[in-house]
């Protein structure tokens, strides 16, 4: 079955700390993964997708087939992350959304 | 200028009662989303439109029914409320079908009593 699995519920590092968002999937197709990001008080919306290979607000993803993830990563944390991270999957006709993990960013 | 707008932005209720969540998107998209985010902040997609059409329907309890009444418009409709619907009801849209960027709405609060 496609699942998407956020093993943390809360990660909470210091600002300048390494950051570090899992996620594994599980998906016999050729997988299409996303991040989405919801901040305070805001609607939840799209942070980056693994087939950009892009650089958004520091994160970057690296789609791993062998271990099947896609892992958010940021070298130097800053407060205006603090947020909920959803991982995506997508499959024919559908996203599959993880459980999400919320960062806290502390001063 | 908001992209994708839901009313009620909260809605307080009875057990029992029949009611509905407006969602419209001013984006020129052709497909619309429901998700429903539990109180674990779990999202999981309920229906999706296209071009007015049901294309999901996700084993969601036929008291949910969703209305298209054009591309821009989906209307989720809820009868005899059940305190297990207490969610965030997230409507979004996308042009084309699922995995280009969705765009969500701010949300509706629902609270069964």
């Amino acid at each position: 079955a496609q699942r998407v699995t956020q093993p943390e519920k809360l990660l909470s590092v210091f600002k300048g700390a390494p950051v570090e968002l899992k996620c594994n999937y599980s998906y016999s197709g050729s997988p299409e993964l996303f991040w989405y990001v919801q901040y305070s008080r805001q609607r939840l919306q799209l942070l980056l997708r693994h087939i950009s290979r892009e650089s958004i607000k520091g994160f970057t993803a690296d789609l791993n087939k062998g271990e099947t993830s896609f892992h958010l990563k940021k070298p130097f944390a800053q407060e205006e992350d603090s947020a909920m991270y959803y991982c995506a999957l997508r499959i024919p006709g559908k996203l599959i959304f993880g459980q999400g993990t919320t960062l806290q960013v502390k001063p | 200028d908001t992209a994708v707008s839901q009313t009620p932005k909260y809605l307080v209720t009875q057990m029992g009662n029949d009611k509905s969540i407006k969602c419209e998107q001013n984006l020129g998209h052709d497909t619309m989303y429901w998700y429903k985010q539990d109180s674990k902040k779990f999202l999981k997609i309920m229906f999706s439109y296209n071009n007015k059409e049901l294309i999901i329907n996700e084993t969601v309890p036929n008291r949910f029914s969703p209305k298209s009444p054009d591309k821009a418009h989906l209307n989720l409709h809820i009868n005899s409320l059940e305190l297990g619907d207490s969610a965030v009801y997230f409507c979004a849209s996308s042009q084309g079908m699922v995995g280009q960027p969705q765009h969500f709405g701010d949300g509706t609060r629902l609270s069964i009593l």
